[in-house]
């Protein structure tokens, strides 16, 4: 197991389209969790699940954004009608319960 | 919500001096204080974290220190080197880790040679 694997690492899309992000956690791992960052800001907090239950979702977190982790092993994170302002890294972690976060390398998605 | 404020925002050092970046939490709950490094175009990773049982933790040339009372914690670099230079993070949460982390806005440190 090499760590937290994030695909792809680059996304670009035109406004309105879809976007689907896969994240594989290290395979001990029972929880992880999706973040956003632009540039200049830490990672800003979307979701997470422990095993397949989606245990918290950000507020800010608009109805546009999905996740699902089936079966408690890797995650998917939609976005639907994307917009500009979406135009972040998106970073999945994961991590054991009480245990720091192993963070991906992340997605780079552009809206154009 | 937990809200966590970091500074400074940059910080310039020569090679060999000591860095220190300081943060502040709201949220009395919150047990569980980790701190990220951030090389460009790279993945946060983790380099040393506090719980709220202790008062200082460190490892080699990093230490972090928890004022539980006043609700702040540090990050202290020694020695530095100019592989330090980064983008550090502070980070809170409660539960002990494992859960939602709240981060700061990150401080750039410049190790100077």
């Amino acid at each position: 197991d090499t760590g937290v694997s994030q695909d792809p690492r680059h996304k670009i899309t035109k406004r309105g389209q879809n976007v689907t992000f896969r994240c594989d956690p290290i395979s001990e791992h029972n929880r992880l969790y999706w973040y956003r960052q632009t540039l200049g800001q830490g990672p800003e907090f979307l979701t997470y699940f422990q095993n397949e239950a989606q245990l918290e979702k950000s507020r800010l977190l608009s109805d546009r954004f999905s996740a699902e982790r089936p079966k408690g092993s890797f995650s998917t994170l939609e976005i639907q009608r994307t917009e500009q302002g979406d135009s972040a890294m998106y970073l999945c972690a994961s991590s054991l319960e009480g245990d720091g976060y192993t963070f991906g390398s992340g997605t780079r998605l552009t809206v154009v | 919500g937990e809200n966590v404020e970091q500074h400074p925002s940059t910080l310039s050092v020569q090679e060999g001096d000591s860095a220190v970046i300081k943060c502040t939490y709201s949220d009395s709950a919150s047990n569980y204080f980790p701190w990220y490094k951030q090389e460009l175009g790279k993945r946060p990773q983790l380099i040393i974290d506090i719980r709220s049982n202790v008062g200082e933790k460190k490892d080699q040339r990093i230490a972090v220190t928890l004022n539980k009372t006043a609700k702040h914690f540090s990050l202290h670099i020694t020695e530095t080197q100019p592989e330090d230079s980064a983008v550090y993070f502070c980070a809170a949460s409660w539960g002990g880790g494992g859960n939602k982390l709240t981060f700061g806005t990150g401080t750039q440190l410049k190790v100077e040679l």
